[in-house]
């Protein structure tokens, strides 16, 4: 069973171009995540949306927008795509709304990662 | 803002070479450590939490130990499978966010 899923796993294109990610979870979580991998492996959160919410909003460039159509999907819109955006993003969600009752602070569970290649 | 340092940034071990992994925090009040491990080409795979110091888990060779300051990940008797990424992450109090480690790279020998 595929828990968090991502779409491409690669994207290569051109500067300047407009291209999407999408994310989805089958975990009933409401909460998910983009995270952003650089070449230096580290993992850095850019959004978070609870029930399509917006609840964190990283200092990322306005070129990348997130969209929450339901709180099992979560995509990664990006605009004017530049070099510095070549990376692996990584979609992660997480909210057990049991564990939550419990006091216990929430697990993030990660999707496979697209790698965007910038030319 | 919070800070999480992993050292050693990499580490070769002889298979059944026990060793462990630090990760020093700065966080204005912990509401968890996580330990993951990375594959290359692979997201990160959920390992342990631990929510206050003192606290430890297992899993298999795995062994993860949390205090004030720093959590250690230790690897009993590794094996060429354990071979990974490991990054390690706090959460503050107050949000849902995230902060992780640069990882430690761990490769075992046969």
């Amino acid at each position: 069973d595929t828990a968090v899923s991502q779409t491409p796993k690669y994207l290569v294109t051109q500067m300047g171009n407009d291209k999407s990610i999408k994310c989805e979870q089958n975990l009933g979580h409401d909460t998910m995540y983009w995270y952003k991998q650089d070449s230096k492996k580290f993992l850095k959160i850019m959004f978070s949306y609870n029930n399509k919410e917006l609840i964190i909003n990283e200092t990322v460039p306005n070129r990348f927008s997130p969209k929450s159509p339901d709180k099992a999907h979560l995509n990664l819109h990006i605009n004017s795509l530049e070099l510095g955006d070549s990376a692996v993003y990584f979609c992660a969600s997480s909210y057990n709304r049991i564990l939550r009752l419990a006091g216990n602070t929430d697990t993030q569970y990660f999707g496979p990662g697209t790698r965007l290649t910038v030319l | 803002e919070d800070q999480v340092t992993q050292s050693p940034e990499a580490l070769r071990l002889q298979e059944g070479e026990s060793s462990s992994l630090n990760c020093s925090y700065t966080v204005s009040g912990l509401r968890g450590l996580f330990w993951y491990r990375q594959d290359p080409g692979k997201g990160p795979e959920f390992l342990f939490t631990l929510y206050s110091a003192g606290e430890e888990k297992e899993k298999e060779r795995l062994k993860a130990t949390l205090t004030k300051k720093e959590s250690f990940l230790h690897i009993t008797a590794p094996k060429p499978e354990d071979s990974a990424t490991y990054l390690c992450a706090v959460r503050e109090a107050a949000g849902n966010k995230l902060t992780f480690g640069g990882g430690t790279r761990v490769l075992v020998k046969p």
